[in-house]
């Protein structure tokens, strides 16, 4: 059974700094997806990774197969960024298995 | 192209009610996942329809079943309700569900509460 683990659960910072949110994973994985939650609930998919390195406007999302760990990283960090950033990890064609969640609060 | 639908959008039971929740998957997606988000949780999977049939389930007990229609909707039908059934169902379409490596696409959920 995969185990997901994000850092930090929580993340408060001022406008324009740059954000790192982690994930580890503890078994080989198919994909890892990057997920971004707005209150009420919607979820959008930022990334889909399987080796190296995505970017999408201020967005980039990495990650390290051999050491089962990924980063996204926000640059010039916007309060419109403020939102819940979910890890989640494809084992095999059907399961997904989310992390815990970031909750990213950007004041400006 | 439209995206995601589910209804209801928000929902209240009693315990030991029965509940419907309904999706409808992206145009050209015959894939649908449900998850089950209960508050300051991750996601939980809970199965996987591909082409009508169940593709993949969870650890969930047999009262969470699912169907999936011809034009690839869904339903998620949860049977004696119980408190802890209080959580954002979610609905996650995908084009090919035996393709590892695809994106799916999520629904705004619905918030069911069980009193």
């Amino acid at each position: 059974k995969n185990e997901v683990e994000q850092s930090p659960q929580n993340l408060t910072a001022q406008e324009g700094e740059f954000i790192t949110i982690n994930c580890s994973y503890s078994v080989g994985i198919s994909a890892l997806h990057w997920l971004q939650q707005h209150p009420g609930g919607g979820i959008v998919s930022l990334f889909m990774l399987s080796s190296g390195k995505k970017k999408h406007g201020r967005l980039i999302a990495t990650i390290n197969i051999q050491e089962k760990h990924s980063s996204l990283h926000i640059t010039a960090s916007h309060p419109r960024d403020s939102a819940v950033y979910i890890c989640a990890v494809k084992e095999g064609a059907q399961k997904l298995v989310f992390g815990q969640g970031t909750r990213l609060t950007i004041n400006p | 192209e439209t995206g995601v639908t589910q209804s209801p959008t928000h929902l209240i039971k009693t315990r030991g009610q029965q509940v419907t929740l309904r999706c409808s998957s992206q145009s050209g997606h015959n894939t649908v996942s449900w998850y089950q988000q209960a508050l300051g949780q991750g996601p939980q999977f809970i199965f996987q329809y591909y082409r009508e049939e169940e593709n993949g389930r969870g650890n969930f007990p047999p009262r969470f079943s699912g169907l999936q229609f011809p034009n690839y909707s869904s339903e998620l039908n949860v049977n004696a309700l119980e408190l802890d059934d209080s959580a954002l169902y979610l609905c996650a379409s995908s084009l090919d569900g035996r393709v590892s490596k695809e994106t799916q696409y999520f629904g705004p959920g619905t918030r069911l509460l069980v009193l």
